[in-house]
């Protein structure tokens, strides 16, 4: 089984439509965080949390939302999807970021019409 | 504005024909420069952490160096396993916890 684990991994939706991303981890990381890639611009992180009473915006926040129900659990909303949020969303963890090590699961493919 | 670019965009090689990929950066107050690899539907897997200029890292046929603007990551006689997209990103002492990733350089080598 995969160390972190993201559900689900391919979501059609229309615009408007609210929707969560799941993440779940058994690396027994403290640090999660959730990640947006789009073709040519690179991966950008959307929200960042340390533990579970800490939670911070990363550079792309708007229109999107987390909560960190557990240590192994962080979840991603987009409370009313628009079609520019179509893209590839992945959940990583890190036990030190200063090593740059950080454990990604495999992708959450979202499309927005 | 920092800033992380790769190139070239796409790389096809034949097998055992080494070459390199470019990541160049602008940031102020370099904290840590790294490489992931990332497969088609996969996620990005961690290669090398370099944190100062001259610092060199090697894992089997890969490795990666850094000078004050520029890293590179050598690829000695690939093989069409090492076909990839490889990613880097920087950590600048202003980011936080924040990275800064390129949009990565795709390379297929060829049996």
């Amino acid at each position: 089984d995969a160390d972190v684990t993201q559900t689900p991994r391919n979501r059609i939706t229309k615009t408007g439509k609210r929707i969560m991303l799941e993440c779940s981890q058994t690396k027994g990381h403290d640090r999660m965080y959730w990640y947006r890639q789009d073709p040519g611009l690179g991966l950008r992180l959307i929200y960042y949390s340390f533990d579970v009473k800490d939670i911070n915006k990363g550079e792309i926040s708007d229109g999107y939302s987390v909560s960190r129900q557990a240590q192994a659990k962080f979840s991603l909303s987009l409370e009313s999807a628009i079609p520019n949020q179509t893209a590839l969303y992945f959940c990583a963890t890190s036990a030190y970021l200063d090593t740059g090590e950080l454990f990604f699961g495999e992708g959450s493919r979202l499309t927005v019409l | 504005e920092d800033q992380v670019t790769q190139s070239p965009e796409a790389l096809r090689l034949q097998e055992g024909e080494s070459s390199s990929l470019n990541c160049s950066y602008t940031v102020s107050g370099l904290r840590g420069l790294f490489w992931y690899r990332q497969d088609p539907g996969k996620g990005p897997e961690f290669l090398f952490t370099l944190y100062s200029a001259g610092e060199e890292k090697e894992k089997e046929r890969l490795k990666a160096t850094l000078t004050k603007k520029e890293s590179f990551l050598h690829i000695t006689a690939p093989k069409p396993e090492d076909s990839a997209t490889y990613l880097c990103a920087v950590q600048a002492r202003n980011y936080g916890q924040n990275f800064v990733f390129g949009p990565g350089t795709r390379l297929s080598v060829l049996p």
